[in-house]
């Protein structure tokens, strides 16, 4: 039978506007928490990723946090701009990139 | 460089046949991994491998077996097919030495099972 996918939850944000999208994990021994984006049709595409012993990475428009404590992860995306709609996914490593698991994905739309 | 690369692109099965899925990477890179991903979902892991010769079990490993003979190529194995493995196959590999490289993803396969 066809099998029933979950729904992605939605952001929407306006062109220019800064956009923040969230995850939770789950394994507390992760050693890294990466961001992926994927559009339509194509596999995932890396954004960047930080390691477990800090709290904030910076790249291009780009800020990861990390709260080891209540064990959440988000990007912050500055000026978004179109081309930047995409489903959004986290993930998290052991062993230094040996297993890779993914959260959940969260679709941004950017208005123009 | 070809980066990572998949075949084939689409393929259609019914119930109960096999096939292999071939992946292939020139970067050298020593992990490589398999991933399923279903409509309005996230990826999951399937197998992946540390090395030449070498494979584990990821999330979803069930139906399916891998093989690592080569540094450069992964093959993905369903050796009876069912229609819950109806699912975009995607292939990714990574250079273990460069802890904060990028994971490499292939184009994705479509693999239909009727």
């Amino acid at each position: 039978g066809e099998s029933v996918g979950l729904h992605l939850p939605t952001l929407s944000v306006q062109e220019g506007d800064n956009s923040i999208i969230n995850c939770a994990y789950s394994n507390s021994a992760s050693d890294y928490f990466i961001w992926y984006k994927q559009e339509s049709g194509k596999g995932p595409q890396f954004i960047i990723d930080i390691r477990s012993n800090m709290d904030k990475r910076q790249g291009q428009r780009v800020t990861v946090l990390l709260n080891k404590t209540v064990k959440h992860l988000s990007l912050q995306i500055a000026a978004t701009q179109p081309g930047d709609s995409a489903v959004y996914f986290c993930a998290e490593t052991t062993g230094g990139y040996q297993k890779v698991t993914f959260g959940t994905g969260t679709k941004l739309q950017v208005i123009p | 460089n070809a980066g990572v690369t998949q075949t084939p692109k689409f393929r259609v099965l019914k119930t109960g046949q096999s096939m292999t899925l071939l992946c292939a990477q020139d970067m050298n890179h020593e992990y490589m991994y398999w991933y399923r991903q279903d409509p309005g979902m996230g990826l999951r892991l399937i197998h992946y491998s540390v090395g030449e010769g070498t494979t584990a079990k990821g999330e979803v490993p069930d139906g399916y077996n891998v093989s690592r003979l080569k540094k450069q190529n992964f093959l993905l194995g369903l050796e009876s097919a069912a229609p819950s493995q109806t699912s975009v196959y995607f292939c990714a590999s990574h250079h273990r030495r460069l802890s904060t490289d990028t994971q490499y993803f292939g184009p994705g396969t479509r693999l239909t099972v009727l």
